[in-house]
């Protein structure tokens, strides 16, 4: 079973549309979690921390749920330059150098 | 600053080369890490260093070897290069927890084992 898993997608949505994508994870001693966005043939960059009280970065709003152990990841009033595959990323409690990555979900945002 | 520099950023090789695959930073990073990634995988984790000096297996270790030559350089070397081991290669590095620790990556390698 993967750690971390991911609905490839794509989802294709229209400009303005709000967005959100899952991503569950398997270890329930997991510590930390990020979304990390990579552009096409690009390097990934963090996007942003999860908290477990839920955190908000202008459109971009992402919340953890231990109990069900899944994160998530809401992105409104999307943009053009929304599109890009987007990377759920968990860390075992353990052990913080070992992140492990999902296979990502991949927005296509159309005008 | 440069950030995270891979070279080289592609290469073909044929069954059974070896290569070392190099990296640097320039944030007085500590942790450093090769992933590879293929189609429908993510990244995985191949090595890691979380200090100079030290080095350690991620999920993929085998087939690969690595150096933490000084606090800049994390290089991966393969030594018979198979075509399984076809993919991108990015190399990162973390200043750990005290910063968040986030990650940050170089722009990638794109190996092609023949």
């Amino acid at each position: 079973r993967k750690e971390v898993e991911q609905d490839p997608g794509p989802f294709n949505v229209p400009e303005g549309a709000t967005v959100a994508f899952n991503c569950t994870y398997s270890n329930s001693a997991s510590q930390s979690f990020f979304w990390y966005r990579q552009d096409c043939r690009k390097e990934p960059k963090l996007l942003m921390s999860v908290y477990s009280s839920g955190n908000e970065d202008g459109r971009f709003t992402a919340q953890l749920n231990r109990a069900s152990q899944y994160i998530s990841l809401l992105i409104r009033d999307s943009k053009l330059s929304d599109s890009a595959t987007y990377l759920c990323v968990v860390i075992p409690i353990y052990n913080f150098n070992k992140f492990y990555f999902g296979s990502g979900t991949k927005l296509n945002v159309k005008p | 600053n440069a950030g995270v520099t891979q070279t080289p950023k592609f290469q073909v090789l044929k069954t059974g080369q070896s290569m070392t695959l190099q990296c640097a930073q320039d944030m007085n990073h500590n942790s450093m890490y090769w992933y590879r990634q293929d189609p429908g995988m993510g990244l995985r984790l191949i090595y890691y260093s979380a200090s100079e000096g030290t080095t350690d297996k991620g999920e993929v270790p085998n087939g690969y070897n690595v150096s933490r030559l000084n606090k800049r350089e994390f290089s991966l070397r393969l030594e018979s290069a198979a075509p399984s081991q076809t993919s991108v290669y990015f190399c990162a590095s973390s200043a750990g927890l005290a910063r968040g620790n986030e990650q940050f990556f170089g722009p990638g390698t794109r190996l092609t084992v023949l």
